[in-house]
């Protein structure tokens, strides 16, 4: 019964492929976030939602883009995925105080 | 711009050291600051925050805006103890969280 599901958990795919990840959450936020940890860079933000319609780019979003399809769902998408993006990608959501971020258990993607 | 910095990579203690994790930050005006926490094979959840000055886990963190610094301190460490933990930053009128880099605390036997 979590809170916050990320799927893929593990996917390994070639360069230049396309990759959708997905985050749904039962919390009820309106805010939802994607976040990227790297070794040694820790979590660095792509993109952040405050409600449905809208939504923002972090700072490192070249190369992601994304999708609010309902206040419960936040897809991250690579389109033509490279090497250095292999990483754990993690979601979150929060309320707007953002007092606390509710993390997804992430999404490990390797590009070969 | 708001900046978050943990300077150290990695910490390794004994069992019943005391532990420090540094953090400190860069933000203008008044931050609200926090510690996340990383247990292996978990996902990552709140330690404390600044705001609610309360002792989790026997982990505390004082905000000390003339150092501009919110170490996290525990008196004696223990074995689960060891975990990647994240400073974070939350300011402005938007309140997007910035992390820092992590800090990897090692608790030996």
């Amino acid at each position: 019964d979590a809170d916050v599901t990320q799927t893929p958990r593990n996917r390994i795919t070639k360069t230049g492929k396309r990759i959708m990840l997905e985050c749904s959450q039962t919390k009820g936020h309106d805010r939802m976030y994607w976040y990227r940890q790297d070794p040694g860079l820790g979590l660095r933000l792509i993109y952040y939602s405050f409600d449905v319609k809208d939504i923002n780019k972090g700072e490192i979003s070249d190369g992601y883009s994304v999708s609010r399809q309902a206040q419960a769902k936040f897809s991250l998408s690579l389109e033509s995925a490279i090497p250095n993006q292999t990483a754990l990608y993690f979601c979150a959501t929060s309320d707007p105080t953002a007092w606390e971020l509710f993390f997804g258990e992430g999404s490990r993607l390797t590009v070969l | 711009a708001q900046r978050v910095t943990q300077p150290e990579k990695l910490l390794s203690v004994f069992k019943g050291a005391p532990v420090e994790l540094k953090c400190n930050y860069s933000y203008s005006g008044s931050p609200e600051l926090f510690w996340y926490v990383q247990y292996s094979r978990q996902r990552l959840q709140l330690l404390l925050r600044h705001i609610s000055r309360e002792s989790i886990k026997g982990f505390t963190a004082d905000l000390n805006k003339g150092e501009t610094s919110f170490h996290l301190k525990k008196p004696f460490a223990q074995e689960e103890d060891s975990a990647m933990y994240y400073c974070a930053l939350s300011g402005g009128g938007s309140y997007i969280p910035t992390f820092g880099r992590g800090t990897s605390l090692i608790v030996h036997p």
